[in-house]
């Protein structure tokens, strides 16, 4: 199962627009990440956002998080062609002392020139 | 510095046969996690590996079977192959405690 519930499933935005992606998930988490994944290809890391932290940025994209509200949003600024590519949130969760990544269904983003 | 490798990057087999994948993590990685992602939909975890022991499992049934040797690279076998198990096979490397994972570029498997 997963842990993590992206909105919207799909995005169809202008060069030059922002995008914003959602992400709730379920149970009490340790961080929260964020995944870009180019069609059929493997994931790549974007951002790391602790329980404790409520907003991170790295370069154009922004990350907050609600842990009472147990979500998260990312956005991307001033969106360029190369943004197109699908974004998954994953929740890092303990088990037995180690930790593991469950993903979300994902958001398919397309940036349009 | 080489990133995650993963082998082959696409395979046909047929239903009842068996699969093994290939994984080598990045350098000075010793823990390696196998996902699988159906099409359209996100990775789901499969296993894990550290020290050459599975120490954490996902809900996949023992037909999903995997090992670690000690230069930290993996595999992932698959027996008595389902058209369901065809998928994107994704192993990913990371260090301890809470680090970003690192990606190979999957292994696409299709069962006919």
């Amino acid at each position: 199962s997963q842990q993590g519930e992206e909105d919207p499933q799909a995005l169809s935005i202008q060069e030059g627009e922002n995008a914003t992606m959602n992400c709730s998930y379920k149970t009490s988490i340790n961080n929260l990440q964020w995944y870009r994944q180019n069609s059929g290809r493997g994931l790549v890391h974007l951002i790391l956002i602790r329980s404790n932290e409520r907003e991170k940025h790295s370069g154009r994209l922004r990350v907050t998080l609600d842990t009472s509200k147990k979500s998260s949003s990312l956005l991307i600024t001033a969106s360029r062609a190369a943004d197109t590519a699908s974004y998954f949130c994953a929740t890092d969760k303990i088990s037995g002392g180690y930790n593991k990544l469950i993903f979300g269904a994902g958001t398919r983003l397309a940036v349009h020139p | 510095d080489a990133g995650v490798t993963q082998s082959p990057t696409h395979l046909i087999k047929t239903r009842g046969q068996q699969v093994t994948l290939r994984c080598s993590p990045k350098s000075g990685h010793d823990t390696v996690s196998w996902y699988q992602q159906a099409l359209g939909q996100g990775p789901q975890f499969i296993f894990q590996y550290y020290e050459e022991e599975e120490r954490q499992r996902g809900n996949f049934p023992d037909r999903f079977s995997g090992h670690q040797f000690p230069n930290y690279s993996s595999e992932l076998n698959v027996n008595a192959l389902l058209l369901g198990d065809s998928a994107l096979y994704l192993c990913a490397s990371g260090g301890q405690g809470y680090s970003p994972l690192h990606f190979g570029n999957g292994t696409r498997l299709t069962v006919t």
